[in-house]
């Protein structure tokens, strides 16, 4: 089953503890993001990545950082976590191809910084 | 940067009528591509619907059509026949050709009544 997978789906932890939400999907996308959804805000985005080793910054990238070293894998990364980070995280994927622009998201990880 | 509106936070709709959602957004851009977004209770994001800016013909998806007016700006999304599984959080998205950016709307919340 074509899917894109985010663990843990539920995390709460303390101000500055680093913590790392991973996000893998298996249809082989090229183009992986996150987003993070706030009430009244939206999904934003946070970064994305073309391919492998390369990554750009989204709209809201303070305070996180991503690595793609492998084509299914896109972990998100919080150094030093703070309580405005709290929030629902997507994962997202597509395919890299703009006659079949579907971008397949995950299931969600709701994140409490405390 | 690219904006999405969505002017309306919450809509209601008898079970079996007709709903129209809106949507505004703000380019400069010629080509790009727009999207209707559902994410119901369980927090899922599930692509209802696309739309090529280059194509003048409305994309419809079974009971969901959107009415495309690029001179406007506008991209609203109609849904025939409510069903009660048809209440979630509805976004509008905004994506350019070129790009590998998404922007959002901030949803509206549509509730179905029996």
């Amino acid at each position: 089953e074509a899917q894109v997978t985010q663990n843990p789906r539920y995390l709460i932890t303390v101000t500055g503890k680093k913590l790392t939400v991973t996000c893998s999907q298996n249809m082989n996308h090229e183009y992986m993001s996150w987003y993070r959804q706030d009430p009244g805000l939206g999904l934003r985005q946070i970064y994305y990545s073309m391919n492998v080793e390369v990554t750009d910054k989204g709209d809201v990238p303070e305070g996180y950082k991503v690595s793609r070293k492998e084509k299914r894998n896109f972990p998100l990364i919080l150094e030093s976590p703070s309580p405005n980070q709290t929030s629902l995280y997507f994962c997202a994927s597509r395919i890299r191809q703009d006659s079949v622009d579907t971008q397949y998201f995950g299931p969600g990880t709701r994140l409490t910084v405390l | 940067a690219q904006t999405v509106t969505q002017s309306q936070p919450e809509m209601s709709v008898q079970e079996a009528e007709t709903v129209t959602l809106s949507c505004t957004y703000d380019t400069s851009e010629s080509d790009y591509y727009l999207f209707w977004y559902k994410q119901p209770p369980s927090r899922q994001m599930i692509l209802v619907i696309r739309q090529e800016a280059y194509k003048q013909q409305n994309a419809t998806e079974n009971r969901f059509s959107v009415n495309f007016q690029k001179a406007a700006k506008s991209f609203s999304l109609k849904i025939s026949d409510s069903q009660l599984g048809d209440a979630a959080m509805y976004f509008c998205a905004y994506r350019t050709t070129t790009g590998n950016q998404f922007y959002f709307g901030t949803g509206t919340s549509l509730t179905v009544i029996p």
